[in-house]
């Protein structure tokens, strides 16, 4: 089983529509990360966070470090933001912390106009 | 402009061959990694160094080579030991336990 477990695998969605996509991880965690990955294979890192919920334009992510959870919302979706997200987190050595990510297998939105 | 490059963008390789990809970083940070992609696969750790002529191995390093002589530049070597090379590579840096920046990738294809 992966650590780092993300659905749905792929989503497809009308222009406009609400849109969630959920990371569910095994161990503990120093901070979670969101990313975006274009068709062209640049990725770009969206959230960093460890608690609570942050806010960036049309993008939201929320993590419950209790329940090893995180969301990443995105209201009035648009074709633009057709891409692959993928959350990754650092988990916890023995050391007590890690520089490390691991990474989900990304979803797959496609937003239609 | 503050950022992450690599070269090349395609790069392809004869089996047997040794190739070296490109990563340089002007953002001043102390810590690089090397990824590896694969279809239907989370990246994969290759190789990171938290400090010049210093570096770990991550979860596939065999194969592969890396070195750290400068804070700006971290190259990879993909060695013939490598059995199944094809694949996207990406570079990232960071602070130290900092948010990761990804350079755009080199696509590897063995001929």
């Amino acid at each position: 089983k992966n650590e780092v477990e993300q659905s749905p695998q792929n989503l497809t969605a009308q222009e406009g529509e609400f849109i969630t996509i959920n990371c569910s991880y095994s161990v503990g965690i120093s901070a979670l990360h969101w990313l975006q990955q274009h068709p062209g294979g640049g990725i770009v890192s969206l959230f960093m966070l460890s608690s609570g919920k942050k806010k960036h334009g049309r993008l939201i992510a929320t993590i419950n470090i209790q329940e090893k959870h995180s969301s990443l919302h995105i209201t009035a979706s648009h074709p633009r933001d057709s891409a692959v997200y993928i959350c990754a987190v650092h988990p916890w050595g023995t050391q007590g912390g890690s520089e490390k990510l691991v990474f989900g297998k990304g979803t797959k939105l496609t937003v239609n106009p | 402009d503050g950022g992450i490059t690599q070269s090349p963008k395609y790069l392809f390789r004869k089996e047997g061959q040794n190739v070296t990809l490109s990563c340089e970083q002007n953002l001043n940070h102390d810590a690089m990694y090397w990824y590896r992609q694969d279809p239907g696969q989370g990246l994969r750790l290759i190789y990171y160094s938290q400090i010049v002529n210093d570096f770990q191995k991550g979860d596939i390093a065999e194969g592969y080579s890396v070195s750290r002589e400068k804070k700006e530049s971290f190259p990879l070597t993909v060695t013939s030991a490598q059995k199944n090379p094809t694949a996207f590579y990406l570079c990232a840096s960071s602070i130290f336990r900092g948010e990761q920046f990804f350079g755009p990738g080199t696509r590897l294809t063995v001929l």
